[in-house]
């Protein structure tokens, strides 16, 4: 099957400038999420979907970080405007929704650069 | 909510085995284990649910202690591809998002 994909893979962006990524999760997996990984650190969780409702989007910084999953499958992440401390991997992970919990899927990710 | 992991790193000699582990101050539904290798994404090793259940994956196996809220990896006879950095993930509401761990670098060198 084909997996998550990201675009684009690696983006170096000005501060106070705007970035948007983008995510198609693998065909089935109502769950989509975005993790923002810093250099050294595990993954931190950004906002979880499923279908196009939010399920959580506790720790996303709502003042300049917004996501969207308008038609329940792929779905942008948007940083505006972006600062230093933003620089990170943006992974895109999907999965299955059950009454069970099942593993994630990510994606090649986004390597976001800030200067 | 983070979960802690140890060791921090570990390296070892082809055929060895390690044990890592994972703590929480919080009640689990269930605990995900990843592999991430230099530059990649993580990928997915197993997960475990509420159960105290243990799982294998070739010589992979974890187990996970509901009641102690711990769970822990366990490598045998370790091969040149296990290197990466192991990450646990846990669930905390049931809801299947994730509080990863700081990570654990395990080096196999021949």
């Amino acid at each position: 099957e084909a997996g998550v994909a990201q675009s684009p893979r690696y983006k170096i962006i000005e501060k106070r400038q705007s970035v948007a990524f983008w995510c198609n999760p693998i065909s089935g997996h109502a769950t989509l999420y975005w993790y923002q990984q810093i250099l050294g650190q595990g993954p931190k969780l950004l906002i979880q979907f499923q279908n196009n409702g939010v399920v959580d989007d506790s720790q996303l910084p709502k003042d300049r970080f917004s996501a969207e999953r308008l038609k329940g499958v792929d779905s942008t992440l948007k940083i505006q405007p972006a600062k230093l401390e933003d620089s990170a991997v943006y992974l895109c992970a999907s999965s299955l929704t059950g009454e069970v919990n099942y593993g994630y899927t990510f994606g090649s990710g986004t390597r976001l650069t800030v200067v | 909510q983070q979960p802690v992991q140890s060791p921090q790193a570990v390296i070892l000699r082809e055929g060895e085995d390690a044990v890592i582990n994972c703590s929480s101050s919080k009640a689990l539904y269930s605990v995900h284990w990843y592999r991430q290798k230099h530059g990649e994404a993580p990928v997915f090793l197993m997960i475990l649910l509420k159960g105290g259940e243990q799982k294998g994956h070739d010589k992979i196996s974890a187990s996970f202690n509901e009641k102690k809220q711990q769970s822990s990896l366990y490598l045998t006879a370790s091969q040149l591809s296990y290197s990466g950095t192991y990450f646990c993930g846990t669930d905390q509401t049931g809801a299947n998002n994730l509080f990863f761990g700081t990570g654990t670098r395990l080096t196999v060198i021949p």
